[in-house]
Order: structure tokens, then sequence, then C-alpha cells
């Protein structure tokens, strides 16, 4: 049971202009979501997080939007760089639970 | 560097063999955390342990895979007997204590891939 969603695998975005990427989950009870990066054989860095009792957090070009009742986030980055070029994953955690649960990714690259 | 290490960063191993995968948290970081990755897939939790204890096992195969955090030394990801299907790339995190009950951000090491032949 997928219970943290990416639906779109690869997304293409010119350097730029806004990357979105959108993740869905399906478990009410989470109340803390993260975005992790990752390029190809190194480990995932942090991004940015946020907590469910707000719905928008911003840190430099990066802001993620959370819809609870939609069970919906999504990361904007703008604008877009080269070096933005990676995986992002959505992840997500309940209170007092330490591990978070993923989403299978989506591959953006920004096309100069 | 004092992000998470882990060592080795590839690791090939026969049908049979033992794997032992090590992590060093950041300094001064008390939990630790290990996920897999399988090709094409997302970050699957395995397990979650503070210095001497195994706080949550709850997505560890419950034969042939063992964790250990001890007082003095790295974190150790054993697997015995290791089959093709365990061929994956394995991440560890590590995070502060808890304070108040928040959650802390994990922080990841660049992960140990493990070929089985």
């Amino acid at each position: 049971d997928q219970q943290v969603k990416q639906n779109s695998p690869s997304l293409s975005v010119q350097e730029g202009r806004i990357s979105i990427l959108n993740c869905d989950y399906t478990n009410s009870m989470f109340d803390y979501f993260l975005w992790y990066k990752k390029y190809p054989a190194e480990g995932p860095t942090f991004l940015i997080s946020i907590s469910s009792i707000k719905d928008k957090n911003e840190d430099g070009r990066f802001t993620v939007f959370l819809n609870k009742s939609a069970k919906h986030l999504s990361l904007h980055i703008v604008p877009s760089q080269p070096g933005d070029s990676a995986v992002y994953f959505c992840a997500a955690s309940l209170f007092g639970n330490e591990k978070l649960t993923f989403g299978t990714g989506t591959r953006l690259t920004i096309i100069p | 560097n004092a992000g998470v290490m882990q060592n080795p960063r590839h690791l090939v191993r026969r049908r049979g063999q033992e794997a032992r995968l090590r992590c060093s948290p950041v300094k001064g970081h008390s939990h630790v955390y290990w996920y897999r990755q399988l090709p094409e897939e997302g970050l699957k939790f395995m397990v979650y342990l503070q210095k001497e204890n195994i706080i949550d096992e709850s997505g560890m195969p419950k034969e042939r895979f063992s964790a250990e955090f001890p007082k003095e030394g790295p974190s150790i990801l054993r697997i015995q007997q290791v089959v093709r299907g365990d061929s994956a790339a394995y991440f560890c995190a590590s995070s502060p204590q808890r304070r108040g009950g928040s959650t802390d951000t994990q922080y990841f090491g660049p992960g140990t891939r493990l070929t089985v032949l």
C-alpha cells in the first residue's frame, strides 16, 4: 500500500521557469512532511519541510504548500536552475513516530 | 566532513555470504535510521535505533537481518546468508535528540550499494 505517491516519474522545465513537483498521501494521520533531493550515487539531501499546522513554508527559491483537505503537497522551485536537476522525493511522518514514508520520486530535468 | 558516513560505498557478495554495512552518524546525533531503496523505488524504512536500543524495527525482514548501534562505534546493519533480492542501496540517516516531542530532520549518508551475485 503506497501511502505517499508521486504520480509524475519525470518533469522537464526550462531554466528560469517555475518547477512544480506534486505529492499525494492517503494517511490523514501524517502530520509532518519533507522534501529531499537526490543526485545519482549520493544520499538524499534535505530541502524543506512543513508541519501540518501550516499550509506554506518558504526557504529561498523553495516553497512547499500543504493542502490537508486534499491530502496534497507541492514543492515550487523558482527560478529553476541547472543544478536543480535531480530526483525529488517527498516523505511524511506521524507525530511521535520517527520513521519516514517516502514517495517513489520525480526526476526533474532543467533544460538550459 | 561532519556528515553521515557510510562504508563501504559498494559491496559485492555471493549468495549465502554475510554483508556488514556501517554507519557513523553526524557528531552529536543519537538517533540512527536505516532505509533500503530497490531499483526504481522510493526509500523504505527498515529500523530506528538509539544508542544500545532498537526503537522501531517494523520495516526489518523477520529473518537474516539485524541492526545494532553500540555505545561506542558505528551502527551496523548485518545481513546473513544474502540472496539476490537483497541487492539494493542501503541508506543510513541520523538526527539529533528530539526535544519536546518535535520531529527532527533526518540527514542521510551516501549509501552502500550491495550487489549479490
